[in-house]
């Protein structure tokens, strides 16, 4: 079974900085995908980046980019020039190479960007 | 296009009662989840629905917990005999799964708060 950890459950950052945010993962499956999902107070999951495991280039978007270190299991989120609207929980994802398969999240890291 | 839909927004009801929530994917999604966010377990798949296959059903945690899909596309989650643990928000999501395979993008609604008092 695959499990998903979050070992920060809160993180405060300034408007303008940057900050990154920890998970780890464990799986005996060599194909997967990887996730960071924000969940806002509207309660909407939007999802901000994705990671295939056979990639060995980190995934960006924007401001946002993962470091995936495949034989340590970790897949951390670094957002750059944090903005207010960053402010929400974060959830850490997994998925078995199988759009079958159902999402394993992490607990979450709750993430304040303050002014 | 509209993304995923869910009612009710919020749904109050007393211990014993039945609850029905139903979930709209996006138009053309095969796949779809069901999950529950609750303050002490997380984020917990409960089922998926994929096609016409039957539904995997490893993640109700009793059998007063069902689901169907109707024609592959609207889904009703339904809670039967609430109980107090069974507040939560509960999340579906929809994906259109590639012909390739690989994990297709999860669109999430923005779930159902059910309180159960």
């Amino acid at each position: 079974a695959q499990t998903v950890t979050q070992s920060q459950p809160e993180m405060s950052v300034q408007e303008a900085e940057t900050v990154t945010l920890s998970c780890t993962y464990d799986t005996s499956e060599n194909n997967y995908y990887l996730f960071w999902y924000k969940q806002p107070p509207s309660r909407q999951m939007i999802l901000v980046i994705r990671q295939e495991a056979y990639k060995q280039q980190n995934a960006t978007e924007n401001r946002f980019s993962v470091n995936f270190q495949k034989a340590a299991k970790s897949f951390s989120l670094k957002i750059s020039d944090s903005q207010l609207g960053d402010t929400a929980m974060y959830f850490c994802a997994f998925i078995h190479n199988n759009a079958g398969n159902m999402l394993t999240f992490g607990g979450g890291t709750r993430l304040m960007v303050k002014p | 296009g509209a993304g995923v839909s869910q009612s009710p927004s919020n749904k109050v009801t007393e211990k014993g009662k039945d609850v029905e929530l139903r979930c709209d994917p996006i138009s053309g999604h095969t796949a779809l989840y069901w999950y529950r966010q609750s303050l002490g377990q997380g984020l917990e798949f409960l089922i998926y629905f994929q096609g016409n296959s039957a539904p995997d059903k490893s993640g109700l945690p009793s059998d007063r917990f069902s689901a169907e899909r109707t024609g592959g596309s609207v889904s009703t989650l339904t809670i039967q005999r609430t109980q107090q643990e069974d507040s939560a928000v509960y999340l579906c999501a929809s994906s259109l799964r590639g012909a390739s395979g690989g994990a297709g993008e999860q669109f999430f609604g923005p779930g159902t708060r059910l309180t159960v008092l």
